[in-house]
């Protein structure tokens, strides 16, 4: 069976500052991967999504995210975090036979000033 | 398109007590679901459906109890509510071009359950 860990509970960044989300998962063949965003009091909100082909993703709001099929890790990472960015954090895995999407327990962003 | 809209936003719920968690979506989208998210726990699959008529059990399934009668609608039943069943729920669509789990899914602004 599929499944996403995101080893980062909380992460505290600065203002300006680089941020790196990390998201490990398991699953036999080729996953279908995604990171989703949620900011308080909203629903999820895509941000990216890797299929297949070049390995390194551009989602919205500058963020990218590189597959590593070696290290079966799709990290999450954008260069200079905006206060805007504080928000929980989800990578979630699926696979193109079922209809069900396996979600990590998140990682809650703080920006400080 | 307003996407995916849920009513109510929150609710208080005393043990017993049933109600119906409502979802639409205005994107003509075949595939729906509902999720419910725990603290720590990520977003767990309740029910989906893949077109009206049609609606299969998720990950827990158990207590709950859901209906798709037209694309747009996909209510959610909570019969003889228990604290167990406190969380925020999610219902999401998508297209349904491919399976759900390579799917891009588009997310309500979920409902706060409290049941006492």
């Amino acid at each position: 069976a599929q499944s996403v860990t995101q080893p980062d509970i909380h992460i505290t960044v600065s203002e300006g500052a680089s941020l790196e989300l990390r998201c490990n998962y398991s699953y036999g063949a080729t996953p279908y991967l995604f990171w989703y965003v949620q900011s308080p009091g909203q629903g999820l909100q895509l941000l990216l999504k890797y299929f297949s082909g070049d390995t390194l993703v551009q989602g919205i709001k500058g963020f990218e995210a590189e597959f590593k099929r070696s290290q079966s890790s799709f990290n999450l990472r954008k260069p200079s975090v905006h206060w805007s960015d504080a928000a929980e954090y989800f990578c979630a895995v699926g696979d193109s036979n079922d209809y069900k999407l396996s979600f990590g327990a998140g990682t809650t962003v703080t920006v400080r000033a | 398109n307003a996407g995916v809209t849920q009513t109510p936003k929150f609710r208080i719920l005393k043990i017993g007590q049933s109600m119906t968690l409502q979802c639409t979506q205005d994107m003509n989208h075949n595939y729906m679901y509902w999720y419910r998210q725990d603290p720590g726990m990520g977003l767990k699959l309740i029910y989906y459906s893949v077109g009206a008529g049609i609606t299969d059990k998720g990950e827990v399934p158990n207590g709950y109890n859901v209906s798709r009668s037209t694309t747009e609608d996909f209510p959610l039943r909570l019969e003889l509510a228990a604290p167990s069943q406190t969380s925020v729920y999610f219902c999401a669509s998508s297209y349904g071009i491919v399976a759900g789990g390579a799917d891009t899914q588009y997310f309500g602004p979920g409902t706060r359950l409290t049941v006492l």
